[in-house]
Parts: structure tokens; sequence; C-alpha cells
């Protein structure tokens, strides 16, 4: 089956700073890969995703890569906030067609004012 | 107008006890999913089900049940409780064909003593 790598588990940027959170992937048939945003005592919010047929995609201050060849994807969050303060996991379907997703581990983003 | 939502939000109950968790979808979705969180944050899908397929996670102890009276619902049955069973559940609903975007609900979280 599907194994999402992601890292790192934690991370600690100055407010204004750029946070970048990098996961692999295994199936080479996964063809899609979304973000999600948890904040404490919430559900998992869906933030960003990409498709296989696409390289890069941006929406305001963040930003999503994906290198197929290389099996790895990436969130790009650009001039953060304290209230990006989250964890943020990445997931990729567990197969073509399939709509189970695989997560990461998660990471805990601290932006710190 | 909340999409998805779960009720209750807390349970505490005993080990050998029998409970459910409900989930409630508005977004006419057809598809809907368990996962379940552990005290690591670890994300791991336990079920899927649309009205025409039922896919276990096979890690999933067979005490544990999803049951569906309508689209709109996906209800979660756990049999003989026990104590590793304590977690976060999310419930999250898409749309096959629409792109796999997965939204969930805000969360279960049950504690078993």
């Amino acid at each position: 089956g599907e194994n999402v790598e992601q890292h790192p588990s934690t991370l600690s940027v100055q407010e204004g700073d750029s946070a970048v959170i990098k996961c692999t992937y295994s199936d080479s048939a996964s063809n899609y890969f979304p973000w999600y945003k948890q904040e404490l005592g919430k559900g998992p919010q869906l933030i960003i995703d990409i498709r296989s047929n696409v390289g890069e995609k941006k929406d305001q201050r963040i930003a999503v890569t994906l290198n197929k060849t290389a099996k790895h994807f990436s969130l790009h969050i650009t001039e953060t906030q304290p209230e990006d303060s989250a964890v943020y996991f990445c997931a990729a379907t567990s197969g073509a067609g399939s709509y189970q997703l695989t997560f990461g581990k998660g990471t805990k983003l601290s932006v710190i004012p | 107008d909340t999409a998805v939502s779960q009720t209750p939000k807390y349970l505490v109950t005993q080990m050998g006890n029998d409970k459910s968790i409900k989930c409630e979808q508005n977004l006419g979705h057809d598809t809907m999913y368990w996962y379940k969180q552990d005290s690591k944050k670890f994300l791991k899908i336990m079920f899927s089900y649309n009205n025409k397929e039922l896919i276990i996670n096979e890690t999933v102890p067979n005490r544990f049940s999803p049951k569906s009276p309508d689209k709109a619902h996906l209800n979660l049955h756990i049999n003989s409780l026990e104590l590793g069973d304590s977690a976060v559940y999310f419930c999250a609903s898409s749309q096959v064909g629409g792109g796999g975007e997965q939204y969930f609900g805000p969360g279960t979280r049950l504690t078993v003593t």
C-alpha cells in the first residue's frame, strides 16, 4: 500500500518568514495530493491540493509543488502569520482511482510573533 | 449550515461497553469515511463507504462497524470497547468523480476508562 513520509515533524519560524514542509510517497500510481491544516480541537481543513498532471499550484500565500519523478511534493507558506500556527498534514491517494487517503504524520508549525 | 457534523463531540465510557458515533453530511456527497487519530496525531483511514462499496482497512478490528441509513449518514458502531480505542474519530465525505476532495467533521474524542 501507499506510504507517505512527512518532514519536519516540528517547524518554528518567525512571523513574516517562509515555511516549507516536504512529503514523499511510495505509490507511483497516486494522482491526488491534498494538504490539510488542523487547528487545536478541530477537524482537518483542506487548504490546497494538486493533481499529477500539474507541477505547481498557488493560492495567495500558499503554494504546492509536485515532482512525480522523484515522488515528492511540498507545501510552501510565504509571509507567515501567527494564525498559520497549526498542524499540517500531507496526503496521497492510495492508488489509481482510489479516494482513500494516506496521510503523513503531520508537521506542527509554530509562527513566532 | 455545517457541512460535515458529528455527535457527540466527547464520549467517555468504560471498557466493554458498546457505543455509536453519528455523522451527517449536507454536501450531497456520495462517499463517506471514518478516520482514527491517535494521541500522536496520526490520521489513519478506517473505512470508506458509498452506496455500492464498503472498503475496510485491514487493520481495523471487526468490533468496529460502519452503518449507513442513507447517503447523508454514516455512523460508527464500536462493540466491546478497549482502552486502545481511545482516540479522536473523524468522519469525512467526498464526491466520487468530483476530484476526491475530502471534507472533515469536527471529530469525536472517545475516552475509554
